[in-house]
């Protein structure tokens, strides 16, 4: 059973765009809501994180919206650059163990 | 270098053979996890340690897979007579817990390639 789903599978983006990453988790006891950004050939590194009693955290220009009631949270990244071009993981955490979604190849054009 | 450091970053090794590969993680962490990641796939849970302790492992983790942190600081993982399916990238992460989570840090992982 995935315990963390997300949505979509890759996607791609004009530069300066809004890409929207989507995750929904079924465990009510995840207290630990993270992003995790990944470039090829490289460990997944932390971008922002949420906890379940906040809706919205925004760090730069990435944004963590969270919907306790729906169990669900999405990953806004405004103003999206070539660089940003990498593999986006969302994942919960219930006693410091973390589960990952399957990821999201994102590609912002030039 | 104060971030996660694993060893090898590559192997190659073929089927029934055993392989282990070191993690050392960031100093004053005191937990440190390790995750198994295949192409197109999110890192899958292993096992995790606190200090020396295994406190928990996945039924991932067949019996030809063990890991081991002696001392506390760094640690191994051991796959003995490995198969194809076995073929991943492995990353360990390491973060400091006490007395709640913060964040992991993981490392660049070995990419093991079994032929």
């Amino acid at each position: 059973q995935q315990q963390v789903k997300q949505s979509p599978q890759s996607l791609i983006v004009q530069k300066g765009g809004i890409p929207i990453i989507n995750c929904a988790y079924e465990n009510t006891a995840f207290d630990y809501f993270p992003w995790y950004q990944q470039f090829p050939g490289k460990g997944p590194a932390l971008l922002i994180a949420i906890r379940p009693d906040v809706s919205e955290k925004k760090e730069g220009r990435f944004t963590i919206s969270f919907n306790k009631s729906a169990k669900q949270f999405s990953l806004h990244i405004m103003d999206s650059q070539p660089g940003d071009s990498a593999t986006y993981f969302c994942a919960a955490s219930k006693d410091d163990k973390i589960i990952f979604g399957k990821g999201t190849r994102l590609h912002i054009l030039p | 270098d104060t971030g996660v450091s694993q060893d090898p970053r590559h192997k190659i090794t073929k089927r029934g053979q055993n392989v282990t590969f070191r993690c050392d993680p960031i100093s004053e962490h005191n937990r440190l996890y390790w995750y198994r990641q295949t192409l197109g796939q999110g890192p899958e849970f292993l096992t995790y340690f606190q200090n020396e302790a295994q406190l928990e492992k996945s039924r991932l983790l067949s019996d030809r897979f063990s890991a081991e942190r002696p001392k506390g600081s760094f640690s191994t993982l051991e796959i003995q007579r490995t198969e194809q399916g076995d073929s991943a990238m492995y990353l360990c992460a390491s973060s400091l817990a006490n007395p709640t989570f913060t964040e992991a840090f993981f490392g660049q992982g070995t990419r093991l390639t079994v032929v």
